[in-house]
């Protein structure tokens, strides 16, 4: 069955640190992928797209991601963290389309500390 | 431009009672699709509308229902809840070249 894995559920970096959240999806089948941030009581914002463009994708708010065919992964970057960075964040992927359903992981909770 | 809306935000309901839930996708949006987010888990797919059909569905029993009207607005319909119902009930919307599903703020459905 296809699935994401987000290896880590919390995550907690300082301030100006840089910030690494791994997703890895399972197929052979190139997916559409995304990363979705949301805060604490509200919906999902979309960070980032990858649809067989370039494979390093930038984002909003400075977050950006790589995607390695080879190693089946879409990691998360983000050079130096904010505060405001503090929220849940999404992997996510689709197949045969960026409209169809979306499959995610159980995502990763970043905590950025002062 | 109003983006996904959700109404209610908040529903409290009872075990076995019947729930009606909906959604306004952004302008010019024709596609739907509901996920359930449990707490703590990401968000499942339920269904997708498109052209007033059910286009796909998710691994959901069919005490999960839904509807799109000619304005592309939908609703998610829940009967004989269940306390595992209790979650958050994320409407996305897209249109077919847009390649991005745009979520509303959902609505938290709590069953005692």
């Amino acid at each position: 069955a296809q699935s994401v894995t987000q290896l880590g559920s919390h995550v907690s970096v300082s301030e100006g640190a840089l910030v690494l959240l791994r997703c890895n999806y399972s197929s052979s089948v190139p997916p559409y992928l995304f990363w979705y941030v949301q805060y604490p009581n509200q919906g999902l914002q979309l960070l980032l797209k990858y649809t067989s463009a370039a494979t390093l994708v930038k984002g909003i708010n400075g977050f950006e991601a790589e995607f390695k065919k080879s190693e089946t992964s879409f990691h998360l970057t983000k050079p130096s963290a904010h505060m405001s960075d503090a929220a849940e964040y999404f992997c996510a992927v689709s197949y045969g389309g960026a409209t169809n359903k979306l499959i995610f992981g159980t995502g990763t909770l970043l905590a950025v500390q002062p | 431009d109003a983006g996904v809306t959700q109404s209610p935000t908040h529903l409290i309901k009872t075990r076995g009672q019947q729930v009606t839930l909906r959604c306004s996708p952004k302008s010019g949006h024709d596609t739907v699709s509901w996920y359930q987010q449990a707490l703590g888990q990401g968000p499942q797919f339920i269904f997708q509308y498109y052209e007033e059909e059910e286009r796909q569905r998710g691994n959901f029993p069919d005490r999960f229902s839904g509807h799109q009207f000619p304005n592309y607005s939908s609703e998610l319909n829940v009967n004989a809840l269940l306390l595992g119902d209790s979650a958050l009930y994320l409407c996305a919307s897209s249109a077919t070249l847009t390649n991005i599903q745009y979520f509303g703020a959902g609505t938290r459905l709590s069953v005692l």
